[in-house]
């Protein structure tokens, strides 16, 4: 079955810094690669996604890109604030959902 | 707030009891998803069904059962196999076979005491 994992596990950084998360995944039949951004206490939400037949994605200050020859894919957040700390996931999907293990990003004021 | 809905949001369980956690959606969603997330863990894949009156097992099924009898319901039941139940867990739904986005609901907090 699929296999993500996800790196770094924890990333801290200034406020205004860019932070960026890599993952891996290891079954070629994925074809969707979403981020979720989790806070405290409360439920996943997409903040971005990225399917297999596009090489990079921007929104705002987030942006995705992936390799699918290396299989791996990479979460990149720009002009970081505040209210982007929190824990993010990214996943490979098939048939389902297999998520990575999640990076816990603290932007320092 | 995104169609999902888990009941109860924490449920307290006596030791060798089975419990039964609530998951609807009025997405019309034809995929549904159980996880469980330890502290500071990531989601781990408890069972999924893509359709109704079908289900198949997660990375750690052990222990839970679930069925899927309308699609709208996905409840999960943790049993009293399950050795280490003290966890959130999320339900999630998506239109497609795991090529669309995931909505979760807010989860419940299930402790063991």
């Amino acid at each position: 079955g699929e296999n993500v994992e996800q790196h770094p596990s924890t990333l801290s950084v200034q406020e205004g810094d860019s932070a960026v998360i890599k993952c891996t995944y290891s079954d070629s039949a994925s074809n969707y690669f979403p981020w979720y951004k989790q806070e405290l206490g409360k439920r996943p939400q997409l903040i971005i996604d990225i399917r297999s037949n596009v090489g990079e994605k921007k929104d705002q200050r987030i942006a995705v890109t992936l390799n699918k020859t290396a299989k791996h894919f990479s979460l990149h957040i720009t002009e970081t604030q505040p209210e982007d700390s929190a824990v993010y996931f990214c996943a490979a999907s098939g048939q389902n959902f297999v998520f990575g293990p999640g990076t816990r990003l603290s932007v320092l004021p | 707030d995104g169609g999902i809905t888990q009941s109860p949001k924490y449920l307290f369980r006596k030791e060798g009891q089975n419990v039964t956690l609530s998951c609807e959606q009025n997405l019309n969603h034809d995929a549904m998803y159980w996880y469980r997330q330890d502290p500071g863990q990531g989601l781990r894949l408890i069972y999924y069904s893509q359709i109704v009156n079908d289900f198949q097992k997660g990375d750690i099924a052990e222990g839970y059962s679930v069925s899927r009898e309308k699609k709208e319901s996905f409840p999960l039941t943790v049993t009293s196999a399950q050795k280490n139940p003290t966890a959130f867990y999320l339900c999630a739904s998506s239109a497609g076979q795991g090529n669309t986005e995931a909505f979760f609901g807010q989860g419940t907090r299930l402790t063991v005491v």
